[in-house]
This record gives structure tokens, C-alpha cells and sequence, in this order.
């Protein structure tokens, strides 16, 4: 099925960095959606956008609806060892979420 | 607020056998909810939207007879996996959209439900 283009795929990265991961794809979404999953967990939703150019933080998170309304990008700020897991992306269309291929975080202490 | 569980976490089973799992949305309702499947190191793929009061609607190449679902109620939606075979090994995970509100497609997600089928 149809999947958004998430990059990067992994992360390998020092406590205390800033991260930047974002997704693109050629259709257009109502809805960006970022999710973190940890292992043998269900996806837990960090941030919700939902007009195109919104930007939005949560906590040392912070997420952009593009202005195409084609991409999204998740910055975590000032990385710490809890912030290890699979950040997906997903976009609403049709009345189903659609998701990247994940970005999977790495935190050196 | 906006919690899904789902039971059992794990479950392992002989090949042949059918499995059923349980997806609640415990504080809210959901006229719809959607199952899941992934695989190890790989994302979510949609099986199967499941409605509240009439047929489920399953994604491309998902077998509706093997995978079972019922929206028993606005907070009870099950998948049974039929005759599972060991390639049914997976991770299942169900979601839901709180009904009220413009949620704008936000899906909240259970905590999954790991299969082993020997």
C-alpha cells in the first residue's frame, strides 16, 4: 500500500544533540500525525497537525505542517537516553492513517 | 483521556487453532476503530477498518474470512484469526478515533497484542 517517505531510517546520536526527521510524499494530507513506539508498545501520539504551515510544540518536541501540505518535519531538542524509540509519521486521507517507514532513535548517554 | 486497551498482550497458540483478540476504547466511543499488523522492523499496515453496527471493511490483500472482526459495541471492537498458521505471527494492534469532535484523523492506539502461532 501507499507509505509516506520517512527519513532518516535511523539515528545514532549523543545525549544532549538536537534530532531532526521528517517525512514527504506526493500526495496531499488534512492531517500529520507523529507517533513514537517503543518496543512490544503501541504507538503513542506526540503531536497532531492539522492546518497546513501549523507549527506545534510539545515539550522539547516540536512539529511543522508543510505548507504543501506534502510533508512534515519532528524536531526533538536536546536529545535524553528516554527519548530511544521509532518515531513514525503518519497522514490522514480518506478516513485512514497512513504511515513512513519509521525513524528509529538511538541515545548515547 | 483517549485510552485503547486490548487484551490478551500475548497470546501463543497451535497452529490450526483460532485466536481472539479484544480492542477497548476505555474512555470514550468509537463508532470506528482499525486493526493493524507489523512485522519486526517495519511499520504499521492497515488490515481493516472495523464499523460500529455493520461489516468491516478490509484493506487489499487482508482475507476477511481468516480475520474476523466485530464491533460488538461503541467501545468493543474483536479480530479472531482463524486457522492461524504460523505465518500469522505478528504484531496486532487496534486504534480509534475519538467519535465526538473534529479529531481530524487522530487515532489513539491499544498497547498490542504480540501472536505466536506454533
Amino acid at each position: 500500500g501507499q507509505q509516506l517517505n520517512q527519513s532518516p531510517q535511523s539515528m545514532f546520536i549523543q545525549e544532549g544533540e538536537d534530532v531532526s526527521m521528517n517525512c514527504t510524499s506526493s500526495s496531499i494530507f488534512n492531517t500529520w500525525l507523529w507517533y513514537k513506539q517503543e518496543p512490544g508498545e503501541g504507538p503513542v501520539l506526540l503531536i497532531a497537525l492539522y492546518k497546513a504551515g501549523e507549527l506545534t510544540s510539545n515539550g522539547r518536541l516540536t512539529a511543522q505542517f508543510g505548507i504543501t501540505r506534502k510533508d512534515s518535519f519532528l524536531n526533538i531538542s536536546a536529545s535524553i537516553p528516554s527519548d530511544v524509540g521509532i518515531y513514525f509519521c503518519a497522514g490522514h486521507q480518506g478516513g485512514k492513517l497512513i504511515f513512513g517507514q519509521g525513524t528509529e532513535l538511538s541515545v548515547k548517554p | 483521556g483517549a485510552v485503547v486497551s486490548q487484551h490478551p498482550s500475548r497470546v501463543i497458540c497451535k497452529s490450526g487453532t483460532s485466536v481472539k483478540i479484544e480492542c477497548r476504547s476505555l474512555d470514550f466511543q468509537a463508532t470506528t476503530m482499525f486493526w493493524y499488523r507489523q512485522f519486526p522492523k517495519q511499520s504499521l499496515m492497515l488490515m481493516a477498518t472495523s464499523n460500529e453496527g455493520s461489516k468491516a471493511t478490509y484493506e487489499q490483500g487482508v482475507e476477511k474470512d481468516k480475520f474476523l472482526i466485530n464491533h460488538a459495541s461503541l467501545t468493543l471492537s474483536t479480530l479472531t484469526v482463524t486457522s492461524a498458521h504460523p505465518e500469522d505471527s505478528s504484531f496486532y494492534i487496534c486504534s480509534a478515533p475519538p467519535t465526538s469532535g473534529a479529531f481530524g484523523g487522530t487515532q489513539y492506539f491499544g498497547p498490542g497484542t504480540r501472536l505466536l502461532v506454533l
